[in-house]
C-alpha cells in the first residue's frame, strides 16, 4: 500500500461546480499536511496547509481527520484556472525534512 | 514567497555523459535542500536530502555514486547525474526549506522550476 493515496481522477467538471478531493495516509506519526497544485510541466506550488481544525482560503477548504488519517480539499465555484493536478503531501516529521507526495488528482474545469 | 531557482531548465545529452543541475535559494539561506524526480504521469519521488557542509542523505534505491550531490554553500546545491542513460530521463526538481515560524507552515518547502533531462 502506498503511504499517501489519492482519488485517481481525472475529474472533469464544468465551471462553477464544487469538487472534492480525498487523500489518505498510512503513517499515523505524520505531523503536517499540505495540498500543492502542479500545472503541467511545472513545479508544485503550495496551495494550502491543512490544520487539525480545518481551514479555508477563499474558495478552497481543507479538512484533516487524524483518527481516520484522511485529508480532503474542497473547491467551490471552480474556475478554468483551477485546472491542474492536486497533490496531497504528508510530512512525516516535525522538521520539514520528510515530505511524501501522493500520486495527485488531475482536475479539468471545462467551459 | 521564497524563491528557488534551478539551472538549466532543460537539457538534452548523449548517453554516458554527466549532467550537473544547480539549485539556488535566491532570497534566503537553506541549510537543507531536497532533490526529487518525477517521471511522466507520476508523482514526485524524493531522491535525497542535501545538507550544507555534510554528506547528502539518499533515499532507498537511489544510487549515491550515480547521483552526486554537493551542498557547498547555504544557497547552492548541485545534483550531478553521472554516466546518464535514457532511463534517467526525467523531471528533476529541487526544493528548500524556508525557515518560517508559523505553526504547520514553518516547514514549508519551496520548489525550484525543475530541470527536464532527456538522455538520448
Amino acid at each position: 500500500r502506498k503511504e499517501v493515496e489519492q482519488d485517481p481522477g481525472p475529474f472533469n467538471v464544468p465551471e462553477g461546480a464544487t469538487v472534492a478531493f480525498n487523500c489518505t495516509y498510512s503513517n499515523s506519526a505524520s505531523q503536517s499536511f499540505f495540498w500543492y497544485r502542479q500545472d503541467c510541466r511545472k513545479e508544485p506550488k503550495l496551495l494550502m496547509s491543512v490544520y487539525s481544525s480545518g481551514n479555508e482560503d477563499g474558495r478552497f477548504t481543507a479538512q484533516l481527520n487524524r483518527a481516520s488519517q484522511y485529508i480532503s480539499l474542497l473547491i467551490r465555484d471552480s474556475k478554468l484556472s483551477d485546472s491542474a493536478t492536486y497533490l496531497c503531501v504528508v510530512n512525516r516529521d516535525n522538521y520539514g525534512q520528510n515530505f511524501v507526495f501522493g500520486p495527485g488528482t488531475r482536475l479539468s474545469v471545462l467551459p | 514567497g521564497a524563491v528557488v531557482s534551478q539551472h538549466p531548465s532543460w537539457v538534452i545529452c548523449k548517453s554516458g555523459t554527466s549532467v550537473k543541475i544547480e539549485c539556488r535559494s535566491l532570497d534566503f539561506q537553506a541549510t537543507t535542500m531536497f532533490w526529487y524526480r518525477q517521471f511522466p504521469k507520476q508523482s514526485l519521488m524524493l531522491m535525497a536530502t542535501s545538507n550544507e557542509g555534510s554528506k547528502a542523505t539518499y533515499e532507498q534505491g537511489v544510487e549515491k555514486d550515480k547521483f552526486l550531490i554537493n551542498h557547498a554553500s547555504l544557497t547552492l546545491s548541485t545534483l550531478t547525474v553521472t554516466s546518464a542513460h535514457p532511463e534517467d530521463s526525467s523531471f528533476y526538481i529541487c526544493s528548500a526549506n524556508h525557515p518560517r515560524m508559523r505553526e504547520a507552515e514553518w516547514n514549508e518547502q519551496f520548489f525550484g522550476p525543475g530541470t527536464r533531462l532527456t538522455v538520448l
